[in-house]
């Protein structure tokens, strides 16, 4: 139950467009189209804002994409504004029945 | 509203027990999975564990398998974590969290945290 490997940090200024990703392995991310992406202000619980690799739940901007290829998932914000400044995680189901996150991006707008 | 609401953190001591709530309202509670997340101060998110919605599944992280156990009351719309054998690095905010049936979480609770020191 290794976690999925995120950036550390990411930054991008107000307009702009900013790529996260999230790398895992065969057993998780290359096997299945159920990565979610979670948007976590300081100090707040965890939002969910995709799932099903690239869908939306319902109240989610669409300037919040996702896409994946092979074992690799990624999330695009584009038109990026102030209050996107947060933290970010993916989240894969694997084999063996288990679920597990990324270790999170902290997402600076300048 | 639709809401989630933890209970039952606090200060422990390493090999201690504690056992956590999380009531739903606004909410079909059986309707689809409930999960335990969890996050060590300064930390990032963690899976623990999750129950099927009919209550018949369960599944742990490696990391707490056979010392946690997850337990849902639907008629009482609760879900429960029975914490047992705590060690130092079990010291987190611990989040419930809904399923949306398709391997995501859906809806959060705002937390509970757990300290286990000496």
């Amino acid at each position: 139950q290794s976690a999925l490997t995120q950036p550390a940090s990411v930054s991008g200024s107000p307009g702009q467009s900013i790529t996260i990703s999230c790398t895992g392995t065969s057993s998780d991310i290359g096997s299945y189209n159920l990565v979610s992406w979670y948007q976590q202000p300081p100090g707040k619980a965890p939002k969910l804002m995709i799932y099903e690799v690239s869908k939306w739940p319902s109240g989610v901007s669409n300037r919040f994409s996702g896409s994946k290829s092979g074992n690799t998932a990624s999330l695009t914000i584009s038109g990026l504004q102030a209050e996107d400044e947060a933290d970010y995680y993916c989240f894969s189901y694997a084999r063996s029945t288990t679920w597990v996150f990324g270790g999170g991006t902290k997402l600076t707008v300048l | 509203e639709v809401q989630l609401l933890e209970s039952g953190g606090g200060l422990v001591q390493p090999g201690g027990s504690l056992r956590l709530s999380c009531a739903a309202s606004g909410l079909t509670f059986g309707s689809s999975a409930m999960n335990w997340v969890r996050q060590a101060p300064g930390k990032g998110l963690e899976w623990v564990s999750l129950i099927s919605g009919d209550g018949g599944r369960t599944y742990y992280a490696d990391s707490v398998k056979g010392r946690f156990t997850i337990s849902s009351d639907n008629a009482k719309n609760t879900l429960y974590l029975q914490m047992n054998s705590l060690r130092a690095e079990d010291t987190a905010v611990y989040y419930c969290a809904k399923g949306n049936g398709r391997h995501a979480l859906h809806i959060w609770g705002q937390g509970t945290m757990v300290t286990v020191s000496a």
